[in-house]
């Protein structure tokens, strides 16, 4: 059975700092990984998207990694802000990529402090 | 603008009650999904559906029905809804497996 993990749970860095969040995966049969924010009481915003094939994705200050083999991918946030607080979630497309499932971690609480 | 819009955002019922949570997609994108939100159990999928009269269980699926008779929309249906189905519910829809998931704003369902 797929399950992800991320750690920490919460995390609170002072303005301008780079960080990084980790999601692991104990099954490597996965057909890609996404990263997503959600802000409290709000939906999820899609970060960034990586397809099994890919090693990395990179949108502006984000920077997501995979490792498929070690089951681990990480987002790379850099000189962060406070409105980059939210709550990260990763989620991992398993099985045979027809079936249309997501499973998610439990996310990481950002607290980015001015 | 590319939109997952669901209805109600917020509702209190008595158990029993019958209710459907609607979803409408303008992206015409083939797989919806719904999700239910809980603290501390993340993110579950409750059922999903890859094209019309397509659906299939998540991991979630008791006590919920779905049905996906036109493209755009994929509705949530509570038949007999209990206290333990109180939660945050996602609708989720994108083009293919390897493409981008848009979500909708959330429905806050209470059932007391």
């Amino acid at each position: 059975k797929q399950e992800v993990t991320q750690i920490p749970a919460a995390l609170s860095v002072p303005e301008g700092e780079n960080l990084v969040l980790n999601c692991s995966f104990t099954d490597s049969a996965i057909y890609n990984l996404q990263w997503f924010r959600q802000d409290p009481g709000k939906g999820l915003t899609s970060l960034l998207l990586i397809q099994s094939s890919q090693r990395e994705q990179t949108s502006g200050r984000l920077n997501a990694s995979l490792d498929k083999s070690s089951g681990r991918s990480t987002l790379y946030i850099a000189a962060s802000q406070p409105g980059d607080s939210a709550t990260y979630l990763c989620a991992v497309g398993h099985g045979s990529g027809n079936t249309g499932k997501l499973i998610f971690g439990q996310g990481t609480t950002l607290q980015v402090k001015p | 603008e590319a939109q997952v819009t669901q209805n109600p955002r917020y509702l209190i019922t008595v158990t029993g009650k019958k209710l459907t949570v609607t979803c409408s997609q303008n992206m015409n994108h083939e797989y919806m999904s719904w999700y239910r939100q809980d603290p501390g159990l993340g993110l579950r999928q409750i059922y999903y559906s890859m094209n019309v009269e397509v659906t299939d269980k998540g991991d979630v699926p008791e006590g919920y029905k779905v049905s996906r008779k036109e493209k755009r929309n994929f509705p949530l249906i509570l038949e007999s809804p209990s206290p333990n189905q109180t939660s945050l519910y996602f609708c989720a829809s994108r083009k293919g497996s390897g493409n981008t998931i848009y979500f909708g704003e959330g429905s806050w369902l209470t059932v007391v």
